[in-house]
This record gives structure tokens, sequence and C-alpha cells, in this order.
């Protein structure tokens, strides 16, 4: 099986700069998602990583260490839309392909 | 392009009741999933389908069954509704899974309550 890990809740101020990271253990990887969800709603696709380093997407990348297992969500420019609960998925080779999801961490962000 | 649609939105059962959740694609995926999601409990997989006429468990599938007769439309059934079913169902949709991005996209979801 796999084992995902994610702090529960973090805050942060509108402006600055927040990482949430993810941590993994699991065998054969084959890419790392983040999704946002924002409260009462869908999850929504942000980033991939399947090699290592850093994907940037505007105000937020994605940084991804396979020996580690380890991988960071980085937003910048916090602004109070951005306060959502963001999923962590993880993918292995072999069989259905299909990501396992981590609990999330709500992120709350503050004026 | 309506994306991923889910009927019905809410829906309160009583214990012991059966109802099914409808879930449609428009983007001609072939893979689809139904999850759901507790308070701290992040999202769990309940059955998921490869393709028409093929269904296979997740990690939580006791309780419920899924059939795949079209392509678009994947259905949960609820044969006899108990409280701990009480949850909010996710469906998604992805393309050919193995050796591409591959992203899921999700359905606004079903909020259904089990008194």
């Amino acid at each position: 099986g796999q084992n995902i890990d994610q702090p529960t809740e973090m805050t942060a101020t509108e402006g600055a700069i927040v990482q949430i990271n993810c941590t993994y253990q699991t065998s054969g990887f084959n890419g790392l998602f983040w999704y946002q969800q924002h409260a009462g709603e869908a999850p929504t696709f942000l980033s991939y990583n399947v090699l290592d380093g850093l994907e940037e997407k505007g105000r937020f990348s994605s940084f991804l260490s396979r020996s580690k297992g380890y991988s960071y969500l980085l937003l910048k420019e916090l602004q109070m839309k951005d306060s959502a609960s963001y999923l962590c998925a993880v993918r292995v080779s072999g069989g259905s392909y299909i990501p396992t999801f981590g609990r999330g961490t709500s992120l709350i962000v503050h004026p | 392009n309506a994306g991923v649609t889910q009927t019905p939105k809410f829906r309160v059962l009583k214990t012991g009741q059966s109802m099914t959740l409808l879930c449609a694609q428009d983007m001609n995926h072939e893979y689809m999933y139904w999850y759901r999601q507790d308070p701290g409990m992040g999202l769990r997989l309940i059955h998921y389908s490869v393709g028409e006429g093929t269904t296979a468990k997740g990690e939580v599938p006791d309780g419920y069954n899924v059939s795949r007769l079209k392509k678009q439309n994947f259905l949960l059934g609820l044969e006899s509704a108990a409280p701990s079913q009480t949850s909010v169902y996710f469906c998604a949709s992805s393309g050919l899974a193995s050796g591409s991005i591959d992203t899921q996209y999700f359905g606004p979801g079903t909020r259904l309550t089990v008194l």
C-alpha cells in the first residue's frame, strides 16, 4: 500500500509565501499530483510531477524529490481566495495507475 | 462541454433505503471513478472502471455496487443504506492512465445523509 502524509492545517497571511509538504512511502512511483479544493466544491488539478525538480505555474510551484519521497506545493503572493484544501495524490506503476490521495491540508489565509 | 456531472446534488435517505447516483462525462474518457470524502479522511476510492462494461473495487467498496453500461456513464448504487454511508460522493474521469499525466476531472459532488 501507500502511505501519504500531509499537515492537517496551515495558516498564512495575505501576500506571504506558504509551503505545503507531502511525504509518501510507496514502491513503483509513477507521478505525484496536487489538487485544490475549495469548501463545498470539487477538487481541481493544480500540478503534476514525475521527475525530480521544480515545476512553476504562475504563483504556484511544485517540487519533487523521488529519493526522499517528498514533494511540496509553494504558493506565492497569497490571496484570500487561496484559502482551500490542498490534496496530494501519488500514483504507482503497474496495475491500475490510479492515484491515492492524502488526507489534504486545509490552508487558511487571513488578512 | 459540461465535463463531469452528477445527479442528484443532495439526498436524504432512511436506513435500509436504496438509491443510485448517476455520473456522466462528455470528454470520452476511458477511466471513471467513485470516491467518498469524509472529514479528516481525504478522498477514498470506492469503485472504478477502466472502460465500458468493466468495473473494479477500490479501497472502500463494501455496501456499494457500480455499473458502466455506457462509456459516458458510471452508476453508484447503495442497496441498503446505512448511517456510515453519510458522506460527500465525488465522481471523476480521466483518459488512459499509463504513462501520461492523465488528470482526473471531478464532478460537483453529491451530499448524502442517511438517517
